[in-house]
């Protein structure tokens, strides 16, 4: 079983769409949590960190369930620009991250 | 914010033969970097830690006599693939940071074994 997994998608949405996406880890070891979003053939960029409590950035809202050992990422009013793949990834100690394959999206007009 | 450089950003090789690639932190000193692979469609996979002036520490899997690493200063990095394979195509990433902050991604390197 992969430490992270998140379903491949992909996700075909039209502009201005709410699209979620979920991952679980299965380390619960892990203590950190983040969205990264990598753009075909770059490397990733962090897109935010996930709280327990939850938080929003602008049209995104992450959020995690230690219990559950989930993770979401939901993006509303979905944008062009928002198309690329989205990375989750659970990180034990302050060095080892652990990714999941990650959740292709992609906005049309 | 942090900056990684990776260099080069794409190369091809022949079979048999080594490549270096280089990373570099511009504007923050960093005493531990990552080095991962990607192949196409999958995810980041961590290959090792890249620790300045001590051994690197590598994933179960990843044969360290063929990925050699050295952080012989505290901004730059060198993984060397030597004896190159077809197998070995793939896109390397290094990253810097850690800590309780984020990690900085290099450009990545796109590796090309003929």
């Amino acid at each position: 079983r992969k430490e992270v997994e998140q379903d491949p998608g992909p996700f075909n949405v039209p502009e201005g769409a709410t699209v979620a996406f979920n991952c679980t880890y299965s380390n619960s070891a892990s203590q950190s949590f983040f969205w990264y979003r990598q753009d075909c053939r770059k490397e990733p960029k962090l897109l935010m960190s996930v709280y327990s409590s939850g938080n929003e950035d602008g049209r995104f809202t992450a959020q995690l369930n230690r219990a559950s050992q989930y993770i979401s990422l939901l993006i509303r009013d979905s944008k062009l620009s928002d198309s690329a793949t989205y990375l989750c990834v659970a990180r034990q100690n302050n060095n080892d991250m652990r990714f999941g394959a990650g959740t292709r999206l992609t906005v049309k007009p | 914010g942090a900056v990684v450089s990776q260099h080069p950003s794409w190369v091809i090789c022949k079979s048999g033969t080594s490549v270096k690639i280089e990373c570099r932190s511009l504007d923050f000193q960093a005493t531990t970097m990552f080095w991962y692979r990607q192949f196409p469609k999958q995810s980041l996979m961590l290959m090792a830690t890249s620790n300045e002036g001590s051994k690197a520490t590598y994933e179960q899997g990843v044969e360290k006599d063929k990925f050699l690493i050295n952080h012989a200063s505290l901004t730059l990095s060198t993984l060397t693939v030597t004896s190159a394979h077809p197998e070995d195509s793939s896109f390397y990433i290094c990253s810097a940071g850690g800590g309780a902050s984020e990690q900085y991604f290099g450009p990545g390197t796109r590796l090309t074994v003929t």
